[in-house]
């Protein structure tokens, strides 16, 4: 059980185009899901944490104009990076989980790459 | 703010026993957990430790001393399939995550 899915798991794509990350929990609600972003050989950092219908809370230094996160529905996140550039890229997780008293599982992760 | 150090790297040899630590210094906090991600993939949870004392899951099992603001992680009778990443992550109040530095750990024959 307990299964979060992530899509698409690669995307390449060219430099000014926005790109919509889908972050979906299959067999549980989600109250809360998280995104995570990790550069190669790195840790994973968190970008921000979303509650089904209200807006996402974003780290210290994430630009929220910049990386859109929806959280519409109880299995659904989307995270959406505007106008990406190549410094975007990166490896983006999100995570899922049903109360807080409860673990995050991971969904597999979404490779980007802007050219 | 919060912080996790752990080693950068680590290499044991297959059937061997490897220790990875964790120290940390942050506020409010609640428990550690351990995950393990391969290259690309997903971190996936290991064990967790709120209190003081050894977590004994199979082939891993995970330390915590609160009082030395340490864990550690220990795996036992490695298998080259074990070659991955291993994160620390500090549980927060709000049970988010605080994830630790990383230890790329590589076992060989």
């Amino acid at each position: 059980g307990a299964v979060v899915s992530q899509h698409p798991s690669r995307v390449i794509c060219k430099s000014g185009t926005s790109v919509k990350i889908e972050c979906r929990s299959l067999d549980f609600q989600a109250t809360t899901m998280f995104w995570y972003r990790q550069f190669p050989k790195k840790s994973l950092m968190l970008m921000a944490t979303s509650n089904e219908g209200s807006k996402a809370t974003y780290e210290q230094g994430v630009e929220k104009d910049k990386f859109l996160i929806n959280h519409a529905s109880l299995t659904l996140s989307t995270l959406t990076v505007t106008s990406a550039h190549p410094e975007d890229s990166s490896f983006y997780i999100c995570s899922a989980r049903s109360d807080s008293n409860q673990p995050q599982h991971f969904g597999d992760g979404t490779r980007l790459s802007i050219l | 703010g919060q912080s996790l150090e752990q080693p950068s790297e680590v290499t044991a040899v297959e059937g061997a026993i490897v220790q990875i630590n964790c120290t940390y210094q942050t506020s409010g906090f609640y428990g550690l957990s351990w995950y393990q991600q391969h290259d690309g993939g997903a971190p996936t949870f290991l064990s967790y430790n709120a209190l003081d004392g050894l977590e004994e899951t199979g082939r891993f099992s995970s330390f915590l001393s609160r009082s030395d603001s340490y864990g550690y992680l220990l795996l036992q009778e490695l298998q080259m399939k074990d070659s991955a990443s291993y994160f620390c992550a500090e549980r927060t109040g709000a049970n988010n995550l605080f994830f630790g530095t990383g230890t790329r750990l590589t076992v060989i024959p």
